[in-house]
């Protein structure tokens, strides 16, 4: 499968507790997002990373949250000290840098927070 | 502020049926539309793609449409199946955005349910 992947694709974590999500981009794809997306609403943007640089974050992005992506390739999205507001449907998409910039997303990493 | 709005929020209709989604969009400078499919549970999946030129792209049995002077797009799907049943987002991308936050702006989404 040359798709986007993501890993777990479920998480149920207590309250307080750290968690960590990984992202594989498709190969050449240079850029990568992180988006949440809950029930009836549309995926709403996290952070971007043109290559390992992350280049922008969201309001949304509290210092609770940090995502790296430290060779350009894989990226990691960590939540510190999860809240019940955190859960969601965390989303992770890869683009190439072409005037389209089409986004391929993975499957999502849905985060429960008891 | 850019914005999208879907409609309708959700629509049930019978397998076979046709059906059209709608989106209006303000976001200026223009650069694309793209309607996603969102099967529950998965991630967005790619439909169409249209650029200020074209008005009209299929991917078999869906058909975007794009009036870039009104800004309103639509999806049309032809001979529903069951498997149809999604959600769909319209999302509107804006030009010389340099691929940012700023770059893309999603819908809500239109819930579609097929029954038999």
């Amino acid at each position: 499968d040359t798709g986007v992947s993501q890993d777990p694709r479920h998480k149920i974590t207590k309250r307080g507790q750290n968690v960590t999500f990984r992202c594989d981009p498709i190969s050449e794809h240079n850029r990568l997002y992180w988006y949440r997306q809950t029930l009836g609403q549309g995926p709403e943007f996290l952070t971007y990373f043109q290559n390992e640089a992350q280049l922008e974050k969201s309001r949304l992005l509290s210092d609770r949250f940090s995502a790296e992506r430290p060779k350009g390739s894989f990226s990691t999205l960590e939540i510190q000290r999860t809240e019940q507001g955190d859960s969601a449907m965390y989303l992770c998409a890869s683009a190439l840098e072409t005037s389209t910039d089409t986004q391929y997303f993975g499957p999502g990493t849905r985060l429960t927070v008891l | 502020k850019n914005q999208v709005e879907q409609s309708p929020q959700s629509l049930i209709i019978l397998e076979g049926k046709n059906c059209t989604l709608q989106c209006n969009y303000t976001v200026s400078p223009f650069s694309n539309l793209r309607w996603y499919k969102q099967d529950t549970g998965r991630g967005p999946v790619s439909l169409t793609i249209m650029t200020f030129s074209e008005n009209t792209k299929s991917n078999g049995r869906y058909t975007a449409t794009l009036d870039a002077d009104t800004k309103q797009s639509s999806l049309h799907i032809t001979a529903s199946q069951l498997s149809d049943s999604a959600s769909y987002i319209c999302v509107v991308s804006e030009l010389n955005s340099g691929g940012g936050a700023d770059g893309l702006t999603f819908g809500k989404g239109t819930h579609l349910i097929i029954q038999p």
